[in-house]
């Protein structure tokens, strides 16, 4: 599975748009792009995925540029409880594993 | 509609016991996949089944073994345990074997 980059750690205020990018420039065409996130010590919870197109569901929207290389989670009205680690993993359509990396600490501010 | 869940919660076991932790996949969900967390890390493959067969695994010993039993639910096995298998196990299902997998709340193990 092809690797992505994240930064660290990113802040947002209550209420506006969290915009978290994930950088993956190795992707292949049959792989996805998923997005969890963890809070703290508890189990990661499956957010979005998405191919080629961009993809809205009730909690977010996935936008992945046209040459695939990276993509932006858009969170339209961050509250509190959005304070998380987010994961972007890239997955071939065979593979039976997520492979996470570092991901990245959201923290919403008051 | 029931989510994953896990059982125990929190476990406490000493180096080189054995200990079981189970899983109840999404109802629907034939395939069940098994992760180790250590603290600060991301989630790390053990294992998957699928229709009561292990079907990958990760880069963990033999001494990490599962179940699935026809219900579709799972156990994660570890033998002789060690102080580096402290970490949270987490369990996903899903409806397929390479379909969206959604994850437990996890099982704590800590190993004096």
């Amino acid at each position: 599975d092809a690797k992505t980059t994240q930064p660290p750690s990113m802040d947002c205020a209550e209420g506006r748009a969290a915009n978290l990018p994930c950088n993956h420039s190795t992707i292949s065409g049959n792989e996805y792009v998923y997005w969890y996130r963890q809070i703290h010590s508890q189990g990661p919870q499956y957010i979005i995925h998405g191919l080629k197109n961009n993809e809205t569901n009730e909690m977010a929207s996935l936008i992945i540029t046209e040459d695939r290389k990276s993509s932006t989670l858009i969170l339209p009205h961050a509250t509190l409880r959005d304070t998380a680690v987010y994961y972007c993993i890239v997955r071939t359509g065979s593979a039976r594993q997520l492979t996470f990396g570092s991901g990245t600490q959201l923290t919403v501010l008051p | 509609e029931t989510g994953v869940t896990q059982s125990p919660t929190h476990l406490i076991k000493t180096r080189g016991q054995q200990v079981t932790l189970r899983c109840s996949s999404q109802s629907g969900h034939n395939t069940v996949s098994w992760y180790q967390q250590a603290l600060g890390q991301g989630p790390q493959f053990i294992f998957q089944y699928y229709r009561e067969e292990e079907n990958g695994r990760g880069n963990f010993p033999p001494r990490f073994s599962g179940l699935q039993f026809p219900n579709y639910s799972s156990e994660l096995n570890v033998n002789a345990l060690e102080l580096d298998d402290s970490a949270l196990y987490l369990c996903a299902s899903s409806l397929g074997q390479w379909e969206t997998q959604y994850f437990g709340p996890g099982t704590r193990l800590l190993v004096l």
